[in-house]
């Protein structure tokens, strides 16, 4: 079953160190990786998707993520965190497979920085 | 401007009552979403329209009818409410179906079922 994993629910890090949030993924095919994030009371927004080409994906308010084939990961990376990036945070994958229009998403990750 | 724009915002209802969504998008996307949200925040994709054409249509309730009276357009019915409809309802777009278009959300509906 093509699946994504979020396997933390809570990231806990201080204002100004560098976060991490991780997402792995099992799909058939290659696939198409996305992360958006939701604020509170807010719809998702974009942050970031791989495609193909270059690993490093660079996204929205600083955000980075890195796609690693051999370890089927696109961890949300940011060198330096800010409070104001509290929020929740989910990967979506949508397989590179016929017929398939839909996102597959992760349950998510709330990411909470602390001054 | 605002880019998926949903209404109501908030729906308290009955249990029973037939109620509706409407969404409206101004991007000029081709294709449109719904999605239910639990209260763990998982997101469940319902119903998808491409060019007013349904094209996803998950595993949901009869009760639940989309329309797409037009690209711009998707609204969502939902008959004889129950409890469990309770949730965060999110339209979104997209420029069309390519497997490598991001979705544009909006800013959901938080219906209650009492």
């Amino acid at each position: 079953a093509q699946s994504v994993a979020q396997p933390e629910d809570q990231v806990n890090v201080a204002e100004g160190n560098p976060l991490t949030v991780k997402c792995t993924y099992s799909v058939s095919g290659n696939p198409y990786l996305f992360w958006y994030v939701q604020y509170p009371n807010r719809g998702l927004q974009f942050l970031l998707k791989y495609i193909t080409g270059d690993n490093l994906v660079k996204g929205s308010y600083g955000f980075e993520a890195e796609f690693n084939k051999s370890q089927t990961s696109f961890h949300l990376k940011k060198p330096s965190a800010l409070v104001s990036d509290s929020a929740l945070y989910f990967c979506a994958v949508r397989p590179w497979t016929s017929g398939t229009y839909k996102y597959i998403f992760g349950t998510g990750t709330r990411l909470k920085v602390l001054a | 401007d605002t880019a998926v724009s949903q209404t109501p915002k908030y729906l308290v209802t009955q249990m029973g009552n037939d109620k509706s969504i409407k969404c409206e998008q101004n991007l000029g996307h081709d294709t449109m979403y719904w999605y239910k949200q639990d209260s763990k925040k998982f997101l469940k994709i319902m119903f998808s329209y491409n060019n007013k054409e349904l094209i996803i249509n998950e595993t949901v309730p009869n009760r639940f009818s989309p329309k797409s009276p037009d690209k711009a357009h998707l609204n969502l019915h939902i008959n004889s409410l129950e409890l469990g409809d309770s949730a965060v309802y999110f339209c979104a777009s997209s420029q069309g179906t390519s497997l490598t278009y991001e979705q544009y959300f909006g800013p959901g509906t938080r219906l209650t079922v009492t």
